[in-house]
């Protein structure tokens, strides 16, 4: 089946603790993105990868980073989490140009 | 960059109407336009697509309505049932670019009974 998975699905961590979000996907899809959605502000860009060791800046990149080592995962990182970053994050995989965005299941989570 | 604004950001509507939720957007290079639909607790998914080529496009229930010269889109539901009920998203971006999709702060549609 095709598909995006992400883990972990919900995670509840303290400020500072750095902390992972896997994003795998089985398409063969060469481009992949990160959002983050909050209420009343919809889903914005975070950073995305166009292919194997190419990523670039979203919208909103602060205080994350990402690696594209590999073709199917592109893991999320937060160094050093923070309040603010408390938040909905899904992952997303497409063919390119104008094809169809995949998304993951999402991760829910909450910085204390 | 690309800037998206939709409205309404809530719709209430009588089971059987119609709906139309609209968007428009900022940059004149952006010629794609998906419109998601996002059930409570779930992912968005892609419930149709229009492209600058083409100035209408139909599903079934479900149409999208492009104009390039204004950089305005819409999407229309006619017969509306209880399962449209969910928070929808439009989007845009330059195919040509490698960068993702654009959205705008959704629409919550309500399906009165």
């Amino acid at each position: 089946e095709a598909q995006v998975t992400q883990n972990p699905r919900y995670l509840i961590t303290v400020t500072g603790k750095k902390l992972t979000v896997t994003c795998s996907q089985n398409m063969n899809h060469e481009y992949m993105s990160w959002y983050r959605q909050d209420p009343g502000l919809g889903l914005r860009q975070i950073y995305y990868s166009m292919n194997v060791e190419v990523t670039d800046k979203g919208d909103v990149p602060e205080g994350y980073k990402v690696s594209r080592k590999e073709k199917r995962n592109f893991p999320l990182i937060l160094e050093s989490p923070s309040p603010n970053q408390t938040s909905l994050y899904f992952c997303a995989s497409n063919e390119g140009g104008t094809t169809e965005q995949y998304f993951g299941p999402g991760t829910r989570l909450t910085v204390t | 960059g690309e800037n998206v604004e939709q409205h309404p950001s809530t719709l209430s509507v009588q089971e059987g109407d119609s709906a139309v939720i609209k968007c428009t957007y900022s940059d004149s290079a952006s010629n794609y336009f998906p419109w998601y639909k996002q059930e409570l607790g779930k992912r968005p998914q892609l419930i149709i697509d229009i492209r600058s080529n083409v100035g209408e496009k139909k599903d079934q229930r479900i149409a999208v309505t492009l104009n390039k010269t204004a950089k305005h889109f819409s999407l229309h539901i006619t017969e509306t049932q209880p399962e449209d009920s969910a928070v929808y998203f439009c989007a845009a971006k330059y195919g040509g670019g490698a960068d993702g999709l654009t959205f705008g702060k959704g629409t919550h549609l309500i399906i009165q009974p």
